[in-house]
């Protein structure tokens, strides 16, 4: 299946820091979706984007839908604990009919107090 | 409440045995999906169903069968054919129309004896 290329794999930060990821596509994508996973449980989505250009917030996070629609970034301000977990980003290209959406690889947030 | 319910949590199955996973929602939504999840890895696809009485293979299909005879279930039978089984499973669903958001079970936990 096709692949979206989702980064940092793994980021470790102290409590208050700010957070950055994103993804890359090789292809356009109409929606970009961000999941966060706690351990043992499945995935909870955050945010959707359904526009390029488009900048949403829920609570402290933060995500865009990027101009050349091939991109989507997550920010996270001022982490706190519970903020652990994996984050994935999803999204489903624009030549795909049908359901079917496409998953990065997660990034891995540690957050020590 | 609404939601998708995957059971059992756990499950443990020995060599050569069949093992159904459960998977049901009352969420009204036409698509269901099955995807499997190694540690330290995103998810990949195994079987969707985009409307009852149909489905298609995912992108590791190989040794799980699926059926989807009513709307709201959509059950994972992991076969002896498949020879490494141990796995975190997750079943979604979404309304399977124009804007695709995926929601998602717990999931279970697969072990071999």
């Amino acid at each position: 299946g096709q692949q979206l290329n989702q980064s940092p794999q793994s980021m470790f930060i102290q409590e208050g820091e700010d957070v950055s990821m994103n993804c890359t596509s090789s292809s356009i994508f109409n929606t970009w979706l961000w999941y966060k996973q706690d351990p043992g449980e499945g995935p909870v989505l955050l945010i959707a984007l359904y526009k390029a250009g488009e900048l949403t917030s829920n609570g402290r996070l933060t995500a865009q839908f990027g101009i050349t629609r091939k991109d989507s970034f997550l920010n996270i301000s001022a982490s706190i604990p519970s903020d652990v977990g994996i984050y994935f980003c999803a999204g489903q290209p624009l030549e795909t009919s049908g359901s079917r959406l496409t998953f990065g690889e997660g990034t891995q947030l540690t957050v020590n107090p | 409440d609404g939601g998708i319910t995957q059971s059992p949590k756990y499950l443990f199955r020995k060599e050569g045995q069949n093992v159904t996973l459960s998977c049901e929602q009352n969420l009204n939504h036409d698509a269901m999906y099955w995807y499997r999840q190694d540690p330290g890895q995103g998810l990949r696809l195994i079987y969707y169903s985009q409307i009852v009485n149909d489905f298609q293979k995912g992108d590791i299909a190989e040794g799980y069968s699926v059926s989807r005879e009513k709307k709201e279930s959509f059950p994972l039978t992991v076969t002896s054919a498949q020879k490494n089984p141990t796995a975190f499973y997750l079943c979604a669903s979404s309304s399977g129309r124009l804007v695709n958001i995926q929601y998602f079970g717990a999931g279970t936990r697969l072990s071999v004896l």
